[in-house]
């Protein structure tokens, strides 16, 4: 079955230490993305990326890092740079950019203790 | 981001219908995107309106106006399992057409 798989679901990071979400896709689709999802709030965007070896910056780059080697994969990485990590992370991809529906992963839920 | 706006929370009767209102100050998009979220899950996508006008998918209905920056998603025949969070989300091209979601407004459906 075709989708888009987030892992892990829960995460836990010591402060001050880097951590890397995983997202794999098998829909064929080109276009990705990381969004950050804080208690009460909307989706607020990390990265995108429209194909492979090419990303772009969303609103709340700050402190995040990401690659774009493979089609299926777009991993971020969290760097002890980000002052406020914890939050609940979604990956999603999309055929093409801004006009058809996106998918998304399951979430990584990610707290700092 | 872009400027979407949504109402916070909203509550309604189980079996009524009810209209969540979303504002937003872009032109250059393709469509406007309805997303449902349940609490500590993914949303999925509801509804997708490119041209203005009404668009009608059971008992969930989007519509948009480009000309006054407007949008609504109207339930009808509401269920306890519609409680959840609705997300409006535009792609603009000053963006390079990435999904920018509004807050999104928290739906209660009461007995």
């Amino acid at each position: 079955d075709g989708g888009i798989t987030q892992s892990p679901k829960y995460l836990f990071r010591k402060e001050g230490q880097n951590v890397t979400l995983s997202c794999e896709q098998n829909l064929n689709h080109d276009a990705m993305y990381w969004y950050r999802q804080d208690p009460g709030q909307g989706l607020r965007l990390i990265y995108y990326s429209q194909i492979v070896n090419d990303f772009q910056k969303g609103d709340i780059a700050e402190g995040y890092s990401v690659s774009r080697e493979k089609k299926e994969s777009f991993p971020l990485t969290v760097t002890s740079a980000q002052k406020n990590p914890t939050a609940f992370y979604l990956c999603a991809s999309s055929l093409g950019p801004g006009d058809t529906e996106a998918f998304f992963g399951q979430g990584t839920r990610l707290t700092v203790v | 981001g872009q400027n979407i706006d949504q109402p916070t929370e909203m509550t309604a009767t189980e079996g009524a219908i009810v209209q969540i209102n979303c504002t937003y100050q872009t032109s250059g998009f393709n469509g406007l995107f309805w997303y449902q979220q349940h609490a500590g899950e993914a949303p999925t996508f509801l509804s997708y309106n490119v041209l203005d006008g009404l668009e009608e998918k059971g008992r969930f209905s989007s519509f948009l106006s480009r000309s006054k920056g407007y949008s609504y998603l109207l339930l009808k025949e509401l269920q306890m399992k519609d409680s959840a969070s609705y997300l409006c989300a535009v792609a603009p091209r000053e963006s390079g057409y990435a999904l920018n979601f509004g807050k999104g407004t928290s739906l209660l459906v009461t007995p």
